[in-house]
């Protein structure tokens, strides 16, 4: 069964502090890991995937294989990071469903 | 172009109804998925269409159901309401169905009373 684990439910940090967003995940095979955002009143949409090695709005999030981790990490946090962050999971390829966190609801506080 | 249009976006039913979905996805793409969103649960995978047929099927009761027309829009069906179907539904467009390629549309909030 494949399972994706985000621990915190509330971050909250200051502007231009460190943000780490944790992810946890239990897959046996070659998962792709994605983070998805939700804005206030706006659709939930890709924010960056593993495979894809980018950096989005400072955003970055290596997969740890070794510890099953894919946590998503920016230098400064902004403002306008306040959202609600899901980490996902797809099977080996992709496939075509996700399984996703509970989500982690970031604050940035001025 | 248009995103992903879901109707209606509020709904209030009550337990024992039934009550239907829809979605039509963006032009061009061919698989539609299903999700619900609750705050316990999270988001849950009910089901992937494309091209008319039913790919893929999470971890819902037979209660639940979907369809996809020849247009790619689809729509899903929910019976015998219960209490614990209030949630938000989202559905996701790509073109070959798989999931980087999705777009969210912005849901149907059910509440069953």
């Amino acid at each position: 069964a494949q399972r994706v684990t985000q621990p915190e439910k509330l971050l909250s940090v200051f502007k231009g502090a460190p943000v780490e967003l944790k992810c946890n995940y239990s897959y046996s095979g070659s998962p792709e890991l994605f983070w998805y955002v939700q804005y206030s009143r706006q659709r939930l949409q890709l924010l960056l995937r593993h495979i894809s090695r980018e950096s989005i709005k400072g955003f970055t999030a290596d997969l740890n294989k070794g510890e099953t981790s894919f946590h998503l990490k920016k230098p400064f946090a902004q403002e306008e990071d306040s959202a609600m962050y899901y980490c996902a999971l797809s099977g080996t390829g992709g496939g075509n469903k996700l399984t996703f966190g509970t989500g982690t609801q970031l604050k940035v506080e001025l | 172009k248009a995103g992903v249009t879901q109707t209606p976006r509020y709904l209030i039913k009550t337990r024992g109804q039934q009550v239907t979905l829809s979605c039509s996805p963006i032009s061009g793409h061919r698989s539609v998925s299903w999700y619900q969103q609750t705050p316990g649960q999270g988001l849950q995978f009910l089901f992937e269409y494309f091209s008319e047929t039913q790919r893929n099927k999470g971890n819902f009761p037979g209660r639940f159901s979907g369809r996809q027309f020849s247009n790619s829009r689809s729509e899903m069906n929910v019976s015998t309401l219960e209490l614990g179907d209030s949630a938000l539904y989202l559905c996701a467009s790509s073109w070959t169905g798989e999931v980087y390629g999705y777009t969210f549309g912005s849901g149907t909030r059910l509440t069953v009373v």
